[in-house]
């Protein structure tokens, strides 16, 4: 059983729509983090909280818009998406923002825009 | 910058059998290595990592890995593959301390495990 719990597990959502994907942690990790997948990739870094700031956007379209109401919750906006951004949305959190943390990974949300 | 190769694309064994994944990476300095798996429908879930000291690390479900500074590698070796082993494979890199979350993944390694 993963600690790091994603809701929904599937969303299906056309590009005029608005939706949030939520992640929640309780293991007291100071640092979250969204990923996206796509089919038989890695994941790549999207943005990463520390202590409840964005520390890193890695150059992401504004129609994704995060947000770390406190240190257990993790949510993602979004807005007017494309197709291309159907893919498999993983939220993680580790201890600290430092490389000697661990990611911890939720099960993902499998995201279909029509 | 920092890079990870997994030459394997897919890899077939037989359950019993021993299996090796293959990871090289590219860093200057002393990397910070990792391997997680993942299971169909699952998030990543971290396997061992490797920051310092022995370079042999052992970690869940019976695999260990082996730092190779000469060879740039850091394999994933496991004696005798039970059939839920079956998963994709991810090698992973951290340049540093500081660079914190910015892992660099592989494109990962399908292991399919037959009966």
């Amino acid at each position: 059983d993963t600690e790091v719990t994603q809701t929904p597990k599937h969303l299906v959502m056309g590009m005029t729509n608005k939706k949030s994907l939520k992640c929640e942690q309780h293991m007291g990790h100071r640092a979250m983090y969204w990923y996206k997948q796509k089919a038989k990739k890695p994941p790549e870094l999207m943005f990463v909280y520390s202590y409840e700031k964005l520390s890193i956007n890695e150059s992401v379209p504004s129609r994704f818009s995060p947000e770390c109401p406190n240190s257990s919750l993790l949510n993602l906006h979004l807005h007017a998406l494309q197709p291309e951004d159907s893919a498999l949305y993983l939220c993680a959190s580790s201890q600290g923002q430092g490389i000697g943390s661990p990611l911890h990974f939720g099960n993902g949300t499998r995201l279909t825009v029509t | 910058a920092q890079s990870v190769t997994q030459p394997d694309i897919h890899i077939t064994v037989s359950e019993g059998a021993s299996l090796e994944l293959r990871c090289n990476y590219s860093y200057g300095a002393t990397p910070y290595l990792f391997w997680y798996v993942q299971s169909p429908g699952q998030g990543l879930q971290l396997l061992l990592k490797y920051f310092s000291g022995d370079t042999l690390v052992q970690g869940i479900k019976g695999f260990e890995a082996e730092f190779k500074r000469s060879q740039s590698s850091f394999n994933l070796r496991k004696p005798s593959v039970h059939w839920s082993d079956a998963a994709e494979y991810f090698c992973a890199v951290g340049a540093s301390k500081t660079s914190g979350s910015r892992l660099t993944f592989g494109e990962g390694t399908q292991l399919t495990v037959n009966p």
